[in-house]
């Protein structure tokens, strides 16, 4: 099946650690997108990739940084998570860059900040 | 003129009930509302969606009513089941570019 993979599914780290979490597809999307839940909340888009093309959100912390080496993958790297950065992660994926195009979402991955 | 605001947080309805959540944006740049669904651990995923040319539209027991006048939309849930008990998103997205601006949510609970 198609699909959208995130790991870890769970990730601690400590303040200030750097951590990455990976996202990988199988549908053959062109745009890759990260996303931050916080508990009972909407899910807050970070950036996203259409093909190589970056594309960061305004209010994005430049802590936040992201990399997609190819098409099937990309990394969300937080360089010094804060105890705000716990959330869960979102990763999703489109075939084109228009919020009128479905977006396809993985699983998350939930982080721990301690 | 971003914003959609979501109605209610939460809501608890008995199993057979009518589940009815009602969304209201400001932006009349809007024109594509679909409703996603989140799972407890899960990600959200596409439930149904509606453009503005209509004013209803269903797939099976989950029904979308538009109102452009009003600027509002609400989903409705017929015969609501346990199974249903989730996360409902509602979403507004322009028809060109940018990208889809999330309510802020409702946690729906249906009792056995």
């Amino acid at each position: 099946d198609a699909m959208v993979i995130q790991n870890p599914r769970y990730q601690v780290t400590q303040f200030g650690k750097p951590v990455t979490l990976s996202c990988s597809q199988t549908l053959n999307h062109n745009v890759m997108y990260w996303y931050q839940q916080k508990s009972s909340q909407a899910p807050k888009l970070l950036f996203h990739y259409y093909d190589k093309d970056f594309n960061n959100e305004a209010d994005t912390p430049d802590n936040f940084q992201s990399r997609r080496p190819n098409t099937s993958f990309c990394f969300l790297d937080i360089r010094s998570p804060g105890l705000g950065d716990a959330a869960m992660y979102l990763c999703a994926t489109s075939r084109n860059p228009t919020g009128q195009e479905t977006q396809y979402f993985g699983p998350g991955t939930r982080l721990l900040v301690l | 003129q971003q914003q959609v605001k979501q109605s209610p947080q939460s809501l608890i309805v008995q199993k057979g009930g009518i589940s009815i959540i009602n969304c209201a944006y400001e932006n009349t740049a809007f024109d594509y509302f679909p409703w996603y669904q989140q799972f407890p651990g899960k990600g959200p995923a596409l439930l149904i969606a509606i453009r503005p040319d209509v004013s209803e539209k269903k797939e099976g027991r989950f029904t979308i009513s538009f109102n452009k006048s009003a600027k509002q939309f609400s989903l409705h849930i017929m015969d609501s089941q346990p199974g249903d008990s989730a996360t409902y998103f509602c979403a507004a997205s322009p028809n060109a570019g940018n990208m889809l601006t999330f309510g802020g949510g409702t946690r729906l609970m249906v009792k056995p």
